[in-house]
This record gives C-alpha cells, sequence and structure tokens, in this order.
C-alpha cells in the first residue's frame, strides 16, 4: 500500500530551524510529486511549496520564499521540507501530499512547535 | 495569486438536510478543483477532484461541480458523520490555493 510517512514531532526554539521528511512508501519514487502545505491550530490549510523529484526544482509560495527549502532524495525516496528563522506563528502541523495524484494521498503530518 | 473565496464559512445543518458550499476562483481554473473534508486531529480527506470526480469509496451523497471560477459541493443528505470542515483547492496555476474552509456544525 502506498503510503507517505513523515517523520515526529518536533520542538524548536525560535530563530532555529526544523526539517520535516515525508518517505514514499511503495510505487515509484519519481512518480510521486511532493507537495507541503502546513495548518496552524486552528487554522486554515496553506500550501508552502512542492517539488517535483523527476525535475528537481522546487516551487514556494511567495510568503515562504527564501525560509522554506524543499528537497527530494531519490536515493532514499525522500522529500523533505526545512524551514528556518523559526518563530512561533510557525507552530503547525506540516503535511506532506502528492500532488501528481491531485492530492490524493497525504502523510499523516508532523507537529512543529515553536517555544521558547 | 488565485484568490478562492469559499461560502459560507460556518453553517448548522441538520441530519438530512442538502447542504452546499460554493468556491468562487478570483480567475478561471478550467476545473483543476479539488474538494476536502477535514475532521479535528485528522488528515484532509479528497472527496472530489476534478471539479466532479467522486473519490473511490466516497459515499455518493457528495457531490461536485463548475467549472471556471464557480465551484459548488453538494451533499445531498447531511448524515452524523460528515460533520466536519470542508475545504476547496485550485491547483490549477502556481502557487495552489485553498478556500478558508466551511465548519459544518449540527444544528
Amino acid at each position: 500500500q502506498v503510503q507517505l510517512v513523515q517523520s515526529g514531532a518536533e520542538v524548536k526554539k525560535p530563530g532555529s530551524s526544523v526539517k520535516v521528511s515525508c518517505k514514499a512508501s511503495g510505487g515509484t519514487f519519481n512518480r510521486y510529486a511532493f507537495s507541503w502545505v502546513r495548518q496552524a491550530p486552528g487554522q486554515g490549510l496553506e500550501w508552502m511549496g512542492g517539488i517535483i523529484p523527476i525535475i528537481g526544482s522546487a516551487n514556494y509560495t511567495q510568503k515562504f520564499q527564501g525560509r522554506v527549502t524543499i528537497t527530494a532524495d531519490e536515493s532514499t525516496g525522500t522529500a523533505y521540507m526545512e524551514l528556518s528563522s523559526l518563530r512561533s506563528e510557525d507552530t503547525a502541523v506540516y503535511y506532506c501530499a502528492d500532488h501528481y495524484g491531485d492530492y490524493s494521498l497525504w502523510g499523516r503530518g508532523t507537529l512543529v512547535t515553536v517555544s521558547s | 495569486d488565485i484568490q478562492m473565496t469559499q461560502s459560507p464559512s460556518a453553517m448548522s445543518a441538520s441530519v438530512g438536510d442538502r447542504v452546499t458550499i460554493t468556491c468562487r476562483a478570483s480567475q478561471g481554473i478550467s476545473n483543476y478543483l479539488v474538494w476536502f473534508q477535514q475532521k479535528p486531529g485528522k488528515v484532509p480527506k479528497r472527496l472530489i477532484f476534478a471539479a466532479s470526480s467522486l473519490q473511490f469509496g466516497v459515499p455518493s451523497r457528495f457531490s461536485g461541480s463548475g467549472s471556471g471560477t464557480e465551484f459548488t459541493l453538494t451533499i445531498s443528505s447531511l448524515q452524523p458523520e460528515d460533520f466536519a470542515t470542508y475545504y476547496c483547492l485550485q491547483h490549477n496555476s502556481y502557487p495552489p490555493t485553498f478556500g478558508r474552509g466551511t465548519k459544518v456544525e449540527i444544528k
């Protein structure tokens, strides 16, 4: 069964960085296209950026440009989202999703808490 | 960026009611629209893709319609398990953008 398996919850200090992973289990890695979507507590869904591994380059929404880096490692079948200069407002659940399949497949989410 | 205006933001409805949720795009997006259902603490679940195609396994009381700029999600007869928040997403152009959600609550 095809799954996206995300890394575990993180607690980070303001100003630090976090790197969340999303491993594609089953299927061919290069048939995925990974989007990263976040959801702050009690808020809606927000698309941050995405990458198509077979192409390699990532796209980011302007809000996160310069603070987020999305990469994909074909050798491990894993996509990564790194967010830097963390602030309290970045406390959220971060999801990866396969946008090649029109968002039918999602990871279970990774809670990132930013707190001093 | 394409703005997705979703309405209403919240609604109260009873079991058996017909429910309609609308998303309006700030520019044409063809049929590149997805509807999701999300329950508290859970992952968004795709209900409808390509504006009107029902996800396998989703009950037929859910339907989607529209093209261009106006889209509708309809629940023909609301069931207890349908109380949730619903989101639309356009993926016609970068960046993909979500509607702000519609919370369907029990009347």
